[in-house]
């Protein structure tokens, strides 16, 4: 199995660019989640999915949406970039009451 | 909102002196997770405890909850290089938001062999 799949996991941006982080997980999980981190600042969740069909806010939506495609796919779009949201993106998945399973990282530079 | 405090942001030791890492919720919670991050890596998951009280080990590494549910720690004994990384709790509430994890800020270990 191949688990959580991120892509690209490198990326470089300028200032006001948009581009979309892509996500999926082939564990049949309920939930699927966004993190960002920064050095110092731990994993701060920007949005979950708590199952399909559903998005909430987390602790730093500002600047992002997203996009539950299906149970597999959970997609993070940054519609204008700045360069504040230069950091490593992590998306995770879980099951009812199992443990979260992350991606390899997105490492974003906003220039 | 729930927040997930973890205390200390950093932690040097030499190795074979032991570490613990606290973790602290304003909030009962459900369930806690411990995960260890790699440098260069992702977040790995290490346990789950659940009861009021928990108390599980694995080797050098020992798993508290605390009895209020709003607390935990991890203690690893005899800390080897290969402990370094970046601890972190995680911490799911009950009720409506039973689908939101939320993560302390980390401990980074570093051994000094």
């Amino acid at each position: 199995n191949a688990g959580v799949t991120q892509t690209p996991k490198f990326q470089v941006l300028k200032t006001g660019q948009s581009m979309t982080l892509q996500c999926a997980q082939d564990m049949n999980h309920n939930s699927m989640y966004w993190y960002r981190q920064d050095p110092g600042m731990g994993l701060r969740l920007i949005y979950y999915s708590a199952s399909e069909g559903t998005t909430d806010k987390g602790e730093v939506p500002n600047g992002y949406n997203v996009s539950r495609l299906n149970k597999r796919e959970f997609s993070l779009r940054l519609e204008s970039a700045a360069p504040s949201q230069t950091s490593v993106y992590f998306c995770a998945s879980r099951g009812w009451l199992t443990e979260a399973f992350f991606g390899q990282g997105t490492r974003l530079t906003v220039v | 909102g729930q927040q997930v405090m973890q205390i200390p942001q950093y932690q040097h030791v030499q190795e074979g002196e032991d570490f613990t890492t606290y973790c602290n919720s304003s909030t009962t919670l459900s369930n806690i997770q411990w995960y260890k991050q790699r440098p260069g890596g992702h977040p790995v998951f290490l346990i789950q405890l659940v009861k009021s009280g928990e108390v599980k080990k694995q080797k050098r590494l020992t798993f508290q909850f605390g009895e209020a549910k709003k607390n935990s720690s991890l203690h690893i004994t005899a800390t080897q290089t290969t402990d370094v990384g970046t601890y972190f709790c995680a911490g799911r509430a009950g009720g409506t938001s039973y689908g939101k994890l939320t993560f302390g800020q980390g401990t980074i270990l570093t051994v000094h062999p």
